[in-house]
Formats: C-alpha cells, sequence, structure tokens
C-alpha cells in the first residue's frame, strides 16, 4: 500500500490560533486530497488539489481553510483562526493510477486536532 | 442532499462466518465505490473497489454492484476477529476526480 505520512500527530490548539496540517504522499500519486471526520461521524471530503492547484472543494472549505504544496513534496492544510468545531482527525490521502480505469486512494493515518 | 447510506450496526458475525454489509446511493452519477476498513482511531484502509456491475473478488472479499438498484455490498467470508471495525462504503461520482462521499459505516464485531 502506498504510504501516506502525516505530522504532527496529534495538535492542540486555542481557539482562534492558525494551525498547519503537514503530509507527504508518495511520489507517484497524482491527486491529493484533505478529509476530516468529527469524532463518531461520516468522514468528510475537504478539497483536492491537482498540479498545485485546487481542483475540488467542499463547503466545509471554506476561507478559513487553505491547502498548498510548498516544495513539491510536502502538502499542506491550514486553518486560520480555529473554532471549537474544527476538532477532528484530519486525513490527507493521495490517488494512485492502480491499472486501466483503476484510481485507488490511499490515507496517511491522520492528525488528530484538538481546539481548546 | 446525495446520502450515502448504511446500517450502523453493530453486525456481530461468528467467527467463520460470512459477514454481509450493505450500501446504498442516492446519486446516480456515481461511477466508482470503494469499500475501507477503519479501525477505531484509525484511518480508513482500502479494502476494494468496484465500478462494473456484479461481483468483484479478492481473497475473502466479495464486492457487489448493481447501478439499477442504487447498492453495492461487501461479503467477509471466513471472518476472523481481525475482521472486527468499522466498514465504510465510499463512492465517487464520475466527474470527480476522486472526491470520495463516505457513508457512516457499518460496525463488524467478529465473535471467536
Amino acid at each position: 500500500e502506498p504510504e501516506v505520512t502525516q505530522t504532527p500527530s496529534h495538535q492542540v490548539t486555542q481557539m482562534g490560533q492558525e494551525v498547519i496540517l503537514r503530509c507527504v504522499p508518495i511520489s507517484n500519486h497524482l491527486y491529493f486530497y484533505w478529509y476530516r471526520q468529527i469524532l463518531g461521524q461520516k468522514v468528510e471530503f475537504l478539497v483536492s488539489f491537482y498540479n498545485n492547484e485546487i481542483s475540488e472543494k467542499s463547503e466545509i472549505f471554506d476561507d478559513q481553510f487553505s491547502v498548498e504544496r510548498p516544495d513539491g513534496s510536502n502538502f499542506t492544510l491550514k486553518i486560520r483562526s480555529t473554532k471549537l468545531e474544527d476538532s477532528a482527525m484530519y486525513f490527507c490521502a493521495g490517488l494512485v493510477l492502480a491499472g486501466a480505469n483503476s484510481y485507488e486512494q490511499y490515507f496517511g493515518p491522520g492528525t488528530r486536532l484538538t481546539v481548546t | 442532499q446525495k446520502e450515502v447510506e448504511q446500517n450502523s450496526g453493530p453486525l456481530s458475525v461468528p467467527e467463520g462466518a460470512i459477514a454481509s454489509l450493505n450500501c446504498t446511493y442516492s446519486d446516480r452519477g456515481s461511477q466508482s465505490f470503494f469499500w475501507y476498513r477503519q479501525y477505531s482511531g484509525k484511518s480508513p484502509e482500502l479494502i476494494m473497489f468496484i465500478y462494473s456491475n456484479g461481483d468483484k473478488e479478492d481473497g475473502r472479499f466479495t464486492a457487489q454492484l448493481n447501478k439499477a438498484s442504487q447498492y453495492v455490498s461487501l461479503l467477509i467470508r471466513d471472518s476472523q476477529p481481525s475482521d472486527s471495525a468499522t466498514y465504510l462504503c465510499a463512492v465517487k461520482r464520475a466527474d470527480s476526480w476522486g472526491k470520495l462521499q463516505f457513508g457512516a459505516g457499518t460496525q463488524v464485531v467478529v465473535t471467536p
């Protein structure tokens, strides 16, 4: 399984602070994604990123969120001013071409964000 | 609002038996369907995907897709205690490059 790594594994921050979550997809990932999962709830899509541009985003991904790939390897999610409701697991995922018409998404281990 | 629905469970299955999980979806633009396994506190792990009507087998897992009825299912044969987890159904639209819409998951408990 193509491994995606994420740092930190757990981030605690105060409401109103900025946080940056980091992901390192492997080199043959075509697209990159951020998802979140609030405790006990569904995994929710936030944004997809391709060729240094956002290709798709959800209603959750408002102006408080941004993504970038600053150095061609790390893929980051920034939350500018965190709210209590931003507390969740944040997963990075990468898309791999696995064969004809076969695209598979592999998830990183996640960052648990706790906003106090 | 396009929905992906799963029974939340828990689905209790004796060791060695077959676990049968169902998923229905409302978006007729859905093209590809994925089953992920998620252990508590961990990230989703891809089990398998299917995009054509019919059955697809991979080891002890079989996915079944019926686009006319808008359901996809997962069978786990010879269930093991290590299969105890939450199984997530996810769908992708044809016009999307990978945005997955997830169901809430079905918790499976395999009892020795």
